[in-house]
């Protein structure tokens, strides 16, 4: 079974551009997670879907992030204009519902803002 | 005071020791308690749940407790391969929330 897939990798912008992170979840897990690590910080819950729909944004830094997930499959983070604090790696996660919540981690995207 | 607080570390210890790396959690309507591994400039990886009854899974065992807030993971006979972070984390009451939190992570090297 596929586990969680991250795209890109790694990213470098400029400050003042935009970026947009996609994520595949595990096939058939309807819940979605995208977390942040900023260097020398903790992992922070940014937002949770389950399938289309947000069920948690109360992570999320500003409205320079956007995160949509149409037709509960794959999701994308937008972050737009990216500044030089939006720096870090963005982890994707997945889980079923009830009764596991384990959550799944994909390999994550760094983002480096110059 | 953070929501989910784990030992410094760094530990550094030799291969076939016993070690016992602790976290405290804030809140008390948490549920759902896990502790990840995490290697270098990788993804976090489930390492196992953590159960108000104790489960062990091979050389790990991890313990809850509700009323002190605490949770532990013990990892006997190290091996060289235990290296790397372990993060706890706590996620709330509700079962379909996903707000997980985590520890700064507690970082183990294990020596030949």
């Amino acid at each position: 079974e596929a586990g969680v897939t991250q795209f890109p990798s790694h990213s470098v912008i400029e400050k003042g551009q935009t970026v947009t992170l996609r994520c595949d979840p595990i096939s058939g897990h309807d819940n979605l997670y995208w977390y942040r690590r900023v260097m020398g910080k903790e992992i922070k819950f940014l937002l949770h879907f389950v399938k289309e729909s947000k069920q948690d944004e109360s992570g999320m830094p500003n409205n320079r992030f956007l995160a949509e997930r149409t037709g509960g499959t794959y999701s994308t983070l937008k972050v737009q204009p990216a500044e030089l604090e939006d720096s870090g790696v963005y982890f994707c996660a997945s889980s079923q519902v009830w009764p596991s919540i384990e959550q799944y981690f994909g390999p994550g995207t760094r983002l480096t803002v110059t | 005071r953070k929501e989910v607080e784990q030992d410094p570390g760094p530990f550094n210890v030799p291969e076939g020791a016993t070690v016992a790396f602790n976290c405290t959690y804030s809140n008390s309507a948490s549920q759902s308690f896990f502790w990840y591994r995490q290697d270098c400039r990788k993804e976090p990886k489930l390492l196992m749940s953590v159960y108000s009854s104790g489960n062990e899974d091979g050389r790990f065992t991890a313990q809850l407790n509700r009323a002190s807030q605490y949770i532990s993971l013990l990892i006997r006979d190290s091996k060289l391969s235990d290296s790397a972070t372990y993060l706890c984390v706590v996620t709330p009451a509700n079962t379909n929330a996903g707000k997980s939190t985590f520890g700064d992570g507690t970082t183990l090297t294990v020596k030949p």
